[in-house]
């Protein structure tokens, strides 16, 4: 089946040691996203991927960075954790057109002690 | 700044009911709306999309856009405790702008 994958699905890092989390994709979808999500909030939009053409939103912390090596794969690094970044992590597909369906995998949830 | 509006709930029914879900958004040029079905600790999956006013049925699930108002909602015939989750609206504008969400309590 097509599908969105995340790893690991848990992640626990200390306060400032670097962590990385990815994404791959068999939907062939050319657009990435990742956004960050706590608990009773709504999905917030960090960044996302048109094709190689990255896309970062304006109060996206510079703690924050993202590479796409190819269509299937999205990472997401974090530099130096802090307490305030402990989350879930999503990443979402979809094919550019006329509607933006997202559809989204499974999540990283991301715990800094 | 634009924005999604839901009410946060809890919203509690009685299995076999029908749960009515609402969300209001603020930008007029919004065309692309969704609602997506949050289990607690899982990642939002999307049950509905819908695009031109009026109403759209996908099994128990019936959408309701009405863009003059602003509004879209979410009808769930035929409750069933495994409903029970929270529901998120989205509304695309220039990205996808999603509603805090309301969360729905199903009860045997």
């Amino acid at each position: 089946d097509a599908m969105v994958i995340q790893n690991p699905r848990y992640q626990v890092t200390q306060f400032g040691k670097p962590v990385t989390l990815s994404c791959s994709q068999t939907l062939n979808h050319n657009v990435m996203y990742w956004y960050q999500q706590k608990s009773s909030q709504a999905p917030k939009l960090l960044f996302h991927y048109y094709d190689k053409d990255f896309n970062n939103e304006a109060d996206t912390p510079d703690n924050f960075q993202s590479r796409r090596p190819n269509t299937s794969f999205c990472f997401l690094d974090i530099r130096s954790p802090g307490l305030g970044d402990a989350a879930m992590y999503l990443c979402a597909t979809s094919s550019s057109g006329l509607h933006n369906e997202q559809f989204f995998g499974p999540g990283t949830r991301l715990t800094v002690l | 700044q634009k924005e999604v509006e839901q009410n946060s709930g809890p919203l509690s029914v009685p299995e076999g009911a029908i749960a009515s879900l609402n969300c209001t958004y603020s930008d007029r040029g919004s065309q692309s709306f969704f609602w997506y079905r949050q289990y607690s600790g899982k990642s939002p999956e999307l049950i509905m999309s819908i695009y031109s006013n009026g109403d759209k049925e996908d099994g128990r699930f019936t959408a309701q856009l009405n863009k003059a108002s602003q509004y879209v909602s979410l009808l769930i015939r035929d409750s069933q405790p495994s409903d029970s989750a929270t529901y998120l609206c989205a509304v695309d504008t220039d990205k996808l702008i999603f509603g805090t969400g309301t969360r729905l309590q199903v009860f045997p």
